[in-house]
């Protein structure tokens, strides 16, 4: 059974301050990582894919980077409008649907 | 970009109705779409699989009498909530993939559900 786990659970950074965002994950056959960006209330917004160890996607101030076991999302100088949950997920070669993480809570504070 | 539009955002019922939510791809085929429900501050958990023209496949304890899936088209599921209950109040969110790609899921913006 693949397994997700984000952390931390939540992240309380000052405006400027980078730090990184923790995905551990097992999978049958990694067919790809995913990192969603949620808003309260709101469905997820897509933010980068994964496919193979030593990859890395840059999207303004997120980096994510991904090794045989964990995934990393890096915010860089972050701003307040950065505050949101952000998900991980994997999709195994298997079958059709993703698996979640729970989620890291990240709140940036002015 | 791909857009999956889900509607109502809201819905305010009472308890032992029946409420209907639509999840439309709008400028692509979706082969396959997901159900999901959320709790506050909790992550999405899955609740079904949807297939065009097939039997929806339900995640285990998940009733599949309680809650109707019904993929009629390449760009159109519904889940209908029958006889809801104050339990069932929760985030739905639907999302879908793109007919025949591995790529992402896109997902709807959710329907808060409430049961009074």
């Amino acid at each position: 059974e693949d397994q997700v786990t984000q952390s931390p659970e939540a992240l309380r950074l000052q405006e400027g301050e980078s730090s990184s965002l923790n995905c551990s994950y097992t999978v049958s056959g990694l067919r790809g990582l995913f990192w969603y960006r949620q808003d309260p209330g709101k469905g997820p917004e897509f933010l980068f894919t994964l496919y193979s160890a030593g990859e890395e996607k840059e999207k303004e101030r997120l980096k994510a980077t991904l090794t045989k076991k964990e995934s990393f999302l890096h915010i860089t100088a972050p701003k307040p409008e950065d505050s949101a949950t952000y998900l991980c997920a994997v999709h195994n070669n298997a079958g059709n649907m993703l698996t979640f993480g729970g989620g890291t809570r990240l709140m940036v504070k002015p | 970009g791909a857009v999956v539009s889900q509607h109502p955002s809201r819905v305010i019922c009472k308890s032992g109705t029946s409420v209907k939510i639509e999840c439309r791809s709008l400028d692509f085929q979706a082969t396959t779409m997901f159900w999901y429900r959320q709790f506050p501050k909790q992550s999405l958990m899955l609740m079904a699989t949807s297939n065009e023209g097939s039997k929806a496949t339900y995640e285990q304890g998940v009733e599949k009498d309680k809650f109707l899936i019904n993929h009629a088209s390449l760009t159109l599921s519904t889940l209908t909530v029958t006889s809801a209950h104050p339990e069932d109040s929760s985030f739905y969110i639907c999302s879908a993939r793109r007919k025949a790609t591995n790529e992402k899921l896109f997902f709807g913006s959710g329907t808060q559900l409430s049961v009074l």
